[in-house]
């Protein structure tokens, strides 16, 4: 079925670690694997995305990688700061041209501890 | 470009009411999606329209409807609310609802039921 899987569901980490939240997806044919933040009390942004045809992308403190025969990918932030604490999702897209939709993991709760 | 906004952004109902949410997409989108967020299930979708077309529906009851309107904006229905409808709820556009398209969130409405 359509299911993506997504851990830890909280996860701290001292300030200046790096974290690692790890997604599994079910459907083979997803091509769009973005990573969200929301913040407290805030919408969803996004943070960073891949597509399926690269295996691994870096924005700053974040990078994000993919392999897609495991069917699986990751968000790596790397030097943690407070303001890096919110819940993160991962999401895959699913479905055919028309009628695509994402797929969300339940999000993981990332601590920043200073 | 003015981001997604949602209205109202807060509602409080009683079970067995009716409630309309309102998204108006940013300019030039044509697709919005509808999740529901609640604690511990993250975001659960809802539908998709495109082009005042659903072409997308998730595992909700009938109770939950939607149409768009040829301005792009969206309304999402829910008849007969029952306490577990308490949510965040979410809506999305995107520029031509294809599926690496990049979804942007609005703020949310925030519904209790009682």
């Amino acid at each position: 079925g359509e299911n993506v899987e997504q851990h830890p569901s909280t996860l701290s980490v001292q300030e200046g670690d790096s974290a690692v939240i790890k997604c599994t997806y079910s459907d083979s044919a997803s091509n769009y694997f973005p990573w969200y933040k929301q913040e407290l009390g805030k919408r969803p942004q996004l943070i960073i995305d891949i597509r399926s045809n690269v295996g691994e992308k870096k924005d700053q403190r974040i990078a994000v990688t993919l392999n897609k025969t495991a069917k699986h990918f990751s968000l790596h932030i790397t030097e943690t700061q407070p303001e890096d604490s919110a819940v993160y999702f991962c999401a895959a897209s699913i479905g055919a041209s028309g009628t695509y939709k994402y797929i969300f993991g339940t999000g993981t709760r990332l601590k920043v501890l200073a | 470009k003015a981001g997604v906004t949602q209205t109202p952004r807060y509602l409080i109902k009683t079970r067995g009411q009716q409630v309309t949410l309102s998204c108006s997409p940013i300019s030039g989108h044509r697709s919005v999606s509808w999740y529901q967020q609640t604690p511990g299930q993250g975001l659960q979708f809802l539908f998709e329209y495109f082009s005042e077309t659903q072409r997308n529906k998730g595992n909700f009851p009938g109770r939950f409807s939607g149409r768009q309107f040829s301005n792009s904006r969206s309304e999402m229905n829910v008849s007969t609310l029952e306490l577990g409808d308490s949510a965040l709820y979410l809506c999305a556009s995107s520029f031509s609802g294809r599926a690496s398209d990049t979804q942007y969130f609005g703020p949310g409405t925030r519904l209790t039921v009682l």
